[in-house]
């Protein structure tokens, strides 16, 4: 069973901090990671996507992948409180489907 | 720009209903999916489809049917509904490089069955 395990939350971080989500994956097969935002109410956002080791920084958010750890996760900086949603990680190993983590909410609070 | 279109935002059906929920990429996307979404049980798939005509069963489908007749159409039917299924429905769409390729998302549809 493939599984994809992120700390629910809330996760609240003043303005102006470092965010920082975490996603653990159980297929060690997995190649493709992305990062989607979900505002309340709202349908699933792509934001990021890593597929090496390492870091990917786009803007103010980073990517950062650890396959030998098995953990994924998303930097980022200088919070907003426009960046307060659910944050969902998805996995992608060998088959046509992708795997979601239940998401973590993050509130960034004035 | 990805575009993934569901054909109503909001739907309210009374129980017993035939409900059609549609959904229309315009990207030539091989793969087409139906994610229903509820508080604290995330995104939870319903059935997939890889081609046309073609149709897989996902984690939850029953008491769902779909329908692939045309490759940028992916219909979910609720044959008989159920309170059991107000929830928000999610399509989404992908090309079959599935090292490369995310899931984009349409607008959802939040559907009340009462």
């Amino acid at each position: 069973q493939k599984e994809v395990e992120q700390n629910s939350g809330p996760l609240s971080v003043p303005e102006g901090a470092i965010a920082s989500l975490n996603c653990t994956y159980s297929d060690r097969v997995s190649q493709s990671f992305f990062w989607y935002r979900q505002y309340s109410g709202k349908s699933p956002e792509l934001i990021m996507s890593i597929y090496s080791n390492g870091d990917k920084e786009d803007g103010r958010f980073t990517a950062q992948l650890n396959k030998a750890s098995q953990y994924v996760s998303l930097l980022i900086r200088d919070s907003q409180p426009s960046d307060s949603a659910t944050y969902l990680c998805a996995v992608w190993g060998g088959s046509y489907i992708p795997t979601f983590g239940r998401g973590t909410s993050l509130i960034v609070h004035p | 720009d990805v575009k993934v279109t569901q054909s109503s935002r909001y739907l309210v059906k009374r129980t017993g209903e035939k409900v059609f929920l549609e959904c229309v990429q315009d990207m030539d996307h091989e793969n087409m999916f139906w994610y229903r979404q509820d508080p604290g049980l995330g995104l939870r798939l319903i059935y997939f489809s890889y081609d046309v005509k073609m149709k897989e069963k996902g984690d939850i489908p029953e008491g769902y049917s779909v329908s692939r007749e045309k490759k940028e159409r992916f219909s979910l039917i609720l044959e008989s509904a159920s309170t059991n299924q107000t929830s928000m429905y999610l399509c989404a769409s992908s090309t079959p490089d599935r090292h490369n390729s995310p899931l984009h998302f349409g607008n959802g549809t939040r559907l009340t069955v009462t």
